[in-house]
């Protein structure tokens, strides 16, 4: 089956506590992506990635940082989370990143609390 | 910069009505519309899109056209279903240096009452 897989589903951690949320896609998809939803702002671009080893920033990268060595996956690294980067996390796979009307395809999310 | 306003919900209707869900965007050249549906506990699914001006996009008994004049690609369907509670998110495409990059909307979320 086609799918965009995120890990761990719920994560609670403490500040500075480093922790990774992986994202495998099994669909050779180029293009991958993080997003951060927050309610009444939608979704936000993190970072982003055209293909292996081609990374870049979005809206809100701070405090993020991404890797992309393999195609099929792109891990999100928070180094020192801090409570305002408490949100509900999104991976996101397209064939193309050049080709804007190629349809984005989820992971379920990573809801991740930072007390 | 590229911006989307929906209406905030939550919009609840009864099974059967009429849904209208506002969604209006700000950009440069000509974007890529969509219409992103995410039910609970999920990520969001693509639930239908326009490319160019006149465009309808439809899926689903959804449909949204695209409205070059006002900025507009209003998200409607005739007659919902209880199934169809969920969280819609407005989005725009455009080509920029960034590729394939999504700008989407607040979301609003929808309720329907047996």
């Amino acid at each position: 089956e086609a799918q965009v897989t995120q890990n761990p589903r719920y994560l609670i951690t403490v500040t500075g506590k480093k922790l990774t949320v992986t994202c495998s896609q099994n669909m050779n998809h180029e293009y991958m992506s993080w997003y951060r939803q927050d309610p009444g702002l939608g979704l936000r671009q993190i970072y982003y990635s055209m293909n292996v080893e081609v990374t870049d920033k979005g809206d809100v990268p701070e405090g993020y940082k991404v890797s992309r060595k393999e195609k099929r996956n792109f891990p999100l690294i928070l180094e020192s989370p801090s409570p305002n980067q408490t949100s509900l996390y999104f991976c996101a796979s397209s064939i193309q990143g050049s080709s804007y009307n190629s349809p984005l395809h989820f992971g379920n999310g990573t809801r991740l609390t930072v007390t | 910069g590229n911006s989307v306003t929906q209406m905030e919900g939550p919009v609840t209707l009864s099974e059967e009505a009429f849904l209208t869900i506002n969604c209006t965007y700000t950009a440069t050249g000509y974007p890529s519309l969509f219409w992103y549906v995410q039910y609970p506990g999920e990520g969001l699914q693509l639930l239908l899109k326009a490319t160019k001006a006149d465009d309808k996009g439809s899926n689903k008994g959804f449909e949204a056209t695209y409205r070059k004049e006002t900025t507009s690609f209003h998200l409607e369907k005739g007659s919902v279903q209880v199934s169809d509670s969920a969280v819609y998110f407005c989005a725009l495409s455009g080509r920029n240096n960034a590729g394939n990059m999504l700008t989407f909307g607040g979301g609003t979320r929808l309720m329907v009452k047996p």
